[in-house]
């Protein structure tokens, strides 16, 4: 079936340590896109990127890093300048660029502090 | 700058009482976009509605439906005959016309549907 993978489901982060969340889609879309649930605040845009090779950042890139070296992965990598990385990750991808398209999203990672 | 406001942070009804999700938008673009997604205890986020800024007619899809009001800037949904699988956040988001789709999202409803 087509969709969206995240991996893991869950995953505890140690001080200091930068820890890397996996997004795959088999949807053939252009556009990924991660994003940071807190409780009460909703969704916020941590980076997006429309084309292999090439990302913006968000509303709350820092802390974060990611890369598109291939169209149907967009790993995040939470450093640990990330001071309070405790939240639900959730990845999500759309078919083209501009506004019109939906995104689909997947299971999302739950991060926690050890 | 868009901005989504969802001010009902957690409603609870009975199964089959009808319920109404409010959501006020701003933003300065006339071309825009609202969507509502849906999130289960699940974790993922459905996509359940997309509306363009030109077209004002309300929708119906079961026992969903919007309300798109430009003159209020707001897009409610309404479930009729609320059911337990109902039960979930449900998000409002605004997504303005260019490059990048970016989606902003209001804070979200927590409807909850006892029987």
């Amino acid at each position: 079936d087509g969709g969206i993978t995240q991996s893991p489901k869950y995953l505890f982060r140690k001080e200091g340590q930068n820890v890397t969340l996996s997004c795959e889609q088999n949807l053939n879309h252009d556009a990924m896109y991660w994003y940071r649930q807190d409780p009460g605040q909703g969704l916020r845009l941590i980076y997006y990127s429309q084309i292999v090779n090439d990302f913006q950042k968000g509303d709350i890139a820092e802390g974060y890093s990611v890369s598109r070296e291939k169209k149907e992965s967009f790993p995040l990598t939470v450093t640990s300048a990330q001071k309070n990385p405790t939240a639900f990750y959730l990845c999500a991808s759309s078919s083209a660029v501009y506004s019109n398209q939906p995104q689909h999203f997947g299971d999302g990672t739950r991060l926690s502090i050890l | 700058a868009q901005k989504v406001t969802q001010a009902q942070t957690e409603i609870s009804v009975v199964e089959k009482e009808d319920v109404t999700l409010d959501c006020v938008y701003e933003t300065r673009d006339t071309t825009y976009y609202l969507f509502w997604y849906k999130q289960p205890p699940s974790g993922e986020l459905v996509f359940l509605i997309r509306r363009n800024s030109f077209d004002e007619q309300n929708e119906i899809s079961g026992r969903y439906s919007w309300n798109f009001q430009k003159s209020t800037s707001s897009f409610n949904f309404t479930i009729t005959a609320s059911q337990v699988v109902d039960s979930a956040v449900y998000f409002c988001a605004l997504s303005e016309e260019g490059y990048g789709n970016k989606l902003v999202f209001g804070a979200g409803t927590i409807l909850r549907v006892k029987s």
